[in-house]
């Protein structure tokens, strides 16, 4: 049990494209998802908390019209990662829970590489 | 400030032997929980165990077991019987309280080399 798909895994596309990175939990009603980025050989960093039909709430330094989070029901959350440059490819990562006390589980990430 | 701290950057542990990997952690909150988590080169996080503040027991999960020193504020990873395929980056994260939900803040991970 508690299996989030993330989808897609590969994403290599030019500059100036939107992209978009879909996480749905499979076998379980997600009320919280959570948006990470991930640079190589690094730690995982919280980008945003995104609760079902809510706002999302960013963490600091992260620029909430560059990457839009949607929360539109208990399975699924999108990370749009919109007119993409170079710097802003990495390992994207997101996962999901049930209530607060209860473990995250993952999605297997996305690789974003923007040339 | 809330924090997790992994000072061991690699490990190597021969085959079946046990292993521990460290975890501080700071935080001033009186409920809070901690959670091990491993990710392989191919990059998915997996979860391998949890313990909360009030736990009065150490957790176990398989071969998996969690070393909780409250006073010392540590949370251990211990691996018994390593296996080649323990290979992988391990994270201690810790739950903290943000406005009106809670996050995990990762510590900054130990590469976990077993070799035969």
């Amino acid at each position: 049990g508690a299996v989030v798909s993330q989808h897609p895994s590969w994403v290599i596309c030019k500059s100036g494209t939107s992209v978009k990175i879909e996480c749905r939990s499979l076998d379980f009603q997600a009320t919280t998802m959570f948006w990470y980025r991930q640079f190589p050989k690094q730690s995982l960093m919280l980008m945003a908390t995104s609760n079902e039909g809510s706002k999302a709430t960013y963490e600091q330094g992260v620029e909430k019209d560059k990457f839009l989070i949607n929360h539109a029901s208990l399975t699924l959350s999108t990370l749009t990662v919109t007119s993409a440059h170079p710097e802003d490819s990495s390992f994207y990562i997101c996962s999901a829970r049930v209530r607060s006390n209860q473990p995250q589980h993952f999605g297997d990430g996305t690789r974003l590489s923007i040339l | 400030a809330q924090k997790i701290t992994q000072t061991q950057p690699g490990m190597f542990v021969q085959e079946k032997e046990a292993v521990t990997l460290d975890c501080t952690y700071d935080t001033s909150d009186q409920s809070y929980g901690l959670f091990w988590y491993k990710q392989p080169s191919s990059g998915e996080m997996i979860f391998l165990i949890y313990q909360g503040s009030y736990d009065e027991q150490n957790a176990t999960e398989g071969r998996y077991s969690l070393n909780f020193q409250k006073a010392r504020k540590s949370a251990n990873l211990v691996i018994s019987a390593s296996q080649l395929g323990d290979s992988a980056m391990y994270f201690c994260a810790m739950r903290v309280l943000a406005y009106n939900t809670d996050k995990l803040i990762f510590g900054t991970g130990t590469r976990l080399q077993v070799f035969p």
